[in-house]
């Protein structure tokens, strides 16, 4: 069965280091989505991306953050100098069509020393 | 702003009992809910996906409900197992279908 898979599974990086976070989605799905859960609290929307675009993206995807589909199959997450606030959980998901189902990677671990 | 509520944030029940979750969300301005699944270290399943013009979604030993216009949804789960146990959360798409938007959760236990 298709499946979303990211690397790396865990990452330890600096405080104002750049990290890039990788997935590759599902072959045939068009949407692309990034989402992050700190410990303990709930899973965030951060952006989602169609046609090569950001089709929307929420307050917490500020200018540190971009994202990028560098080729066919990656979707990429840079963050430009991480904050120790940025130590989370990053998923990425795609889905076929809009409003369809979102399948989901098994996640990033982020932490920010 | 949508908020997305789940009671209660935690449920231990032994193995056959049947049980309910709840969700109650701010606005009924949704493109749809789902039921995800949540294991530890493990990414997110979604488990029953409803429309918003759709009252209920069943699979296997699932059932989920959804009344927009007084903002809840409901999770049953019938004849527990052990294997139920896993954070439950309900989630909406936002009317554009552009971004979900989660609860907290219920984390389940059901003991053998």
């Amino acid at each position: 069965e298709p499946e979303v898979t990211q690397t790396p599974s865990h990452q330890v990086t600096q405080m104002g280091q750049e990290v890039i976070l990788r997935c590759v989605p599902i072959s045939n799905h068009l949407y692309f989505y990034w989402y992050r859960q700190i410990l303990g609290q709930k899973v965030e929307f951060l952006v989602s991306f169609y046609n090569n675009e950001i089709s929307e993206k929420s307050e917490i995807f500020d200018d540190q953050f971009s994202v990028e589909r560098p080729d066919g199959s990656n979707f990429t997450l840079k963050i430009r100098s991480t904050k120790l606030e940025d130590s989370a959980m990053y998923f990425c998901a795609s889905s076929g069509q809009l409003g369809e189902t979102q399948y989901f990677g098994p996640g990033t671990r982020l932490l920010v020393l | 702003k949508q908020e997305v509520t789940q009671i209660p944030a935690a449920l231990s029940v032994p193995e056959g009992e049947n049980l309910v979750l709840n969700c109650s969300f701010t606005d009924s301005a949704i493109y749809n809910l789902q039921w995800f699944r949540q294991d530890p270290g493990k990414g997110l399943t979604s488990l029953l996906l409803i429309q918003s013009s759709q009252r209920e979604q069943t699979s296997g030993r699932l059932n989920a409900s959804l009344d927009k216009s007084s903002g809840r949804s409901t999770l049953y789960i019938a004849a527990s197992q052990p294997g139920d146990s896993a954070t439950y959360l309900c989630v909406l798409l936002n009317q554009a279908g552009t971004a979900l938007i989660f609860g907290k959760g219920t984390t389940l236990s059901v003991s053998s």
